[in-house]
């Protein structure tokens, strides 16, 4: 099966630990996002990646990580200084190359911290 | 950077009826603007998309028209039946692998 997994599907942590949220495509994409999602409203770009080894910060990096040293993998760390983490997390890829735009999302984690 | 602006945020329609979303973008460099589907506790999936170079795209039910001068494109859904309930999104993008502009999204309630 291709796609993108992304887990743990929900994540609790204590407040002033780091976490560090999985996401996988075997889709051989070239491109990879980080959205955060809070309730009611639309998905904010963290982190992306357009090729191994290199990533950009979206519009809400403050307060995270990522590393892209896998063209399969582009893994996410909430920091401590992430002042309001708790949040749904949603991981996309995309071809980055050829014909097709479209960004293939995975289902997401709900990562709380209390 | 860009800006996306979304209306309404929630929709509600008789079964059978149409429905419409709207979407206005502020970057006129954006050429690629795809709309997503949300189901409750699921990642967004694609339904349908644009390219600037386009102005009319239809899928069965489904209709998304661009506007490149005014900067606005639009979600058309005909004969809305319950399954289509779910959060709508838009969004505006540049090239290939690039960033993409998310709007605020459409709850969409389908009442039968």
């Amino acid at each position: 099966d291709g796609g993108i997994t992304q887990s743990p599907k929900y994540l609790f942590r204590k407040e002033g630990q780091n976490v560090t949220l999985s996401c996988e495509q075997n889709l051989n994409h070239d491109a990879m996002y980080w959205y955060r999602q809070d309730p009611g409203q639309g998905l904010r770009l963290i982190y992306y990646s357009q090729i191994v080894n290199d990533f950009q910060k979206g519009d809400i990096a403050e307060g995270y990580s990522v590393s892209r040293e896998k063209k399969e993998s582009f893994p996410l760390t909430v920091t401590s200084a992430q002042k309001n983490p708790t949040a749904f997390y949603l991981c996309a890829s995309s071809p980055g190359q050829g014909a097709s735009y479209e960004q293939y999302f995975g289902p997401g984690t709900r990562l709380t911290v209390t | 950077g860009e800006n996306v602006e979304q209306h309404p945020s929630t929709l509600s329609v008789q079964e059978g009826d149409s429905a419409v979303i709207k979407c206005t973008y502020s970057d006129s460099a954006s050429n690629y603007f795809p709309w997503y589907k949300q189901e409750l506790g699921k990642g967004p999936q694609l339904i349908i998309d644009i390219r600037s170079n386009v102005g009319e795209k239809k899928d069965q039910r489904i209709a998304v028209t661009l506007n490149k001068t005014a900067k606005h494109f639009s979600l058309h859904i005909t004969e809305t039946q319950p399954e289509d309930s779910a959060v709508y999104f838009c969004a505006a993008s540049k090239g290939r692998g690039g960033k993409s502009t998310f709007g605020d999204g459409t709850t969409l309630t389908v009442k039968p």
